[in-house]
């Protein structure tokens, strides 16, 4: 079936530390895929997107990259920030509407 | 402003007190989704519709029901709420030609 498997979090860094959180997903077809982020208190929001192999998505500064030989789409950030603190989630879509997400991961930025 | 909107974003409520959770969306999306979500499981479908009459099961429809009678309306109901459906829920719509789903602010429901 189709699955989305991330790293467990809690994940604790300090300010301006490299950020990789995993994520490899399992899938028929050709999914498209996605990291979403939630702020303490708040809705799910599209932090990237990338719908095809080699596709790199971007956005404040976090980036992953489509990897159909090895399955996965890790998210990165080059200097975190405190306000980056939050839960992400990967995610994959598809056929239509329908969206699988994995776990989540949270993150902590200390200043 | 383009939102989904949720309400209520609290219920406490009793065992087998029917309720309804309600979603509306102002973007003209053809489609809407609820999800649930839970520590260590992540969002987990319950129900989504592709367009106004049309819905379908998810990945854990046990014990909701959904409609979709109008375009910008998808609520979720609970007939006999228990205490396994203590919850996260979150709303989502989209537009049929792009992959990006918009959520709404979430409703936190406790069944006692």
């Amino acid at each position: 079936g189709n699955s989305v498997t991330q790293m467990e979090g809690p994940v604790t860094l300090s300010e301006e530390a490299f950020l990789t959180i995993n994520c490899t997903y399992t899938a028929t077809g050709y999914p498209s895929l996605f990291w979403y982020v939630q702020y303490p208190g708040e809705g799910l929001q599209l932090l990237l997107k990338a719908t095809k192999a080699d596709d790199k998505g971007s956005n404040k500064g976090f980036e992953a990259t489509y990897r159909k030989e090895t399955t996965s789409f890790h998210l990165e950030k080059g200097s975190v920030q405190v306000s980056d603190s939050a839960v992400y989630f990967c995610a994959l879509r598809i056929l239509g509407f329908k969206t699988i997400f994995g776990a989540g991961t949270r993150l902590f930025v200390k200043a | 402003e383009a939102q989904v909107t949720q309400n209520p974003r609290y219920l406490i409520t009793v065992t087998g007190k029917k309720l309804t959770v309600t979603c509306s969306q102002n973007m003209n999306h053809e489609y809407m989704s609820w999800y649930r979500q839970d520590p260590g499981l992540g969002l987990r479908q319950i129900y989504y519709s592709m367009n106004v009459e049309v819905t379908d099961k998810g990945d854990v429809p046990e014990g909701y029901k959904v409609s979709r009678k109008e375009k910008r309306n998808f609520p979720l109901i609970l007939e006999s709420p228990s205490p396994n459906q203590t919850s996260l829920y979150f709303c989502a719509s989209g537009d049929r030609g792009s992959t990006e789903a918009f959520f709404g602010q979430g409703t936190r429901l406790t069944v006692v």
